[in-house]
């Protein structure tokens, strides 16, 4: 079974411009999460897709958002990108939403903004 | 919120030592502790986890242990391995969000010395 997958997996952005970053859970997994990964902050919640409706979101700015579609894949936005936005971004799976299901991760996207 | 914090941030062990992180929680609802293995570039892996029913939990080389009255919770390696050098999160949730929301704390690099 293919793990999570997310697209791209490096990028370089300048400051001002906006990205967009893939994921793909793994076959059968509805739930989707977003995780900033940075050395300063280490691992932040971002957001939760289930049944393509966002369950819980993490204290981010607005320039944050995302989306999940039918086929529980699932994207996220960075508007107005700025410097402090360069870090791993890193999407988990999970079969179901719930306390205690295991979440697996993917390899994240390493975005860096100039 | 959960607050998670994490000690020591680096440990250095002999191989064949044993190695152990420890972790406090802020809020006594949380029922689910997973730890996360993450090698240098890699995604975090799950090692093991423990939910709040259960004192302790055994896998190979790898205990947790949990004590909800002081709310705090253990990972302990045996044996350790050079493989084993990695950062180390752990991580709590509550039934008030999900299991894919978890609040991670710092984290603790791991290094094995032969």
């Amino acid at each position: 079974k293919a793990g999570v997958t997310q697209t791209p997996r490096y990028l370089i952005k300048t400051r001002g411009q906006q990205v967009t970053l893939s994921c793909s859970p793994i076959s059968g997994h509805r739930s989707v999460s977003w995780y900033q990964q940075t050395p300063g902050q280490g691992l932040q919640f971002l957001f939760e897709y289930f049944s393509e409706t966002q369950r819980n979101k993490g204290n981010f700015p607005g320039r944050f958002s995302g989306r999940q579609f039918s086929n529980s894949r699932s994207e996220m936005n960075v508007s107005t990108l700025e410097l402090g936005d360069s870090a791993l971004y890193l999407c988990a799976s999970s079969l179901v939403q719930g306390v205690g299901n295991t979440i697996y991760f993917g390899e994240g996207s390493w975005l860096t903004v100039v | 919120g959960e607050n998670v914090e994490q000690h020591p941030s680096t440990l250095s062990v002999q191989e064949g030592d044993s190695a152990v992180i420890k972790c406090t929680y802020s809020d006594s609802a949380s029922n689910y502790f997973p730890w996360y293995k993450q090698e240098l570039g890699k995604r975090p892996q799950l090692i093991i986890d423990i939910r709040s029913n259960v004192g302790e939990k055994k896998d190979q080389r790898i205990a947790v242990t949990l004590n909800k009255t002081a709310k705090h919770f253990s990972l302990h390696i045996t044996e350790t391995q050079p493989e084993d050098s990695a950062v180390y999160f752990c991580a709590a949730s509550t039934p008030t969000g999900t299991a894919s929301k978890l609040t991670f704390g710092t984290g603790t690099r791991l290094q094995v010395t032969l």
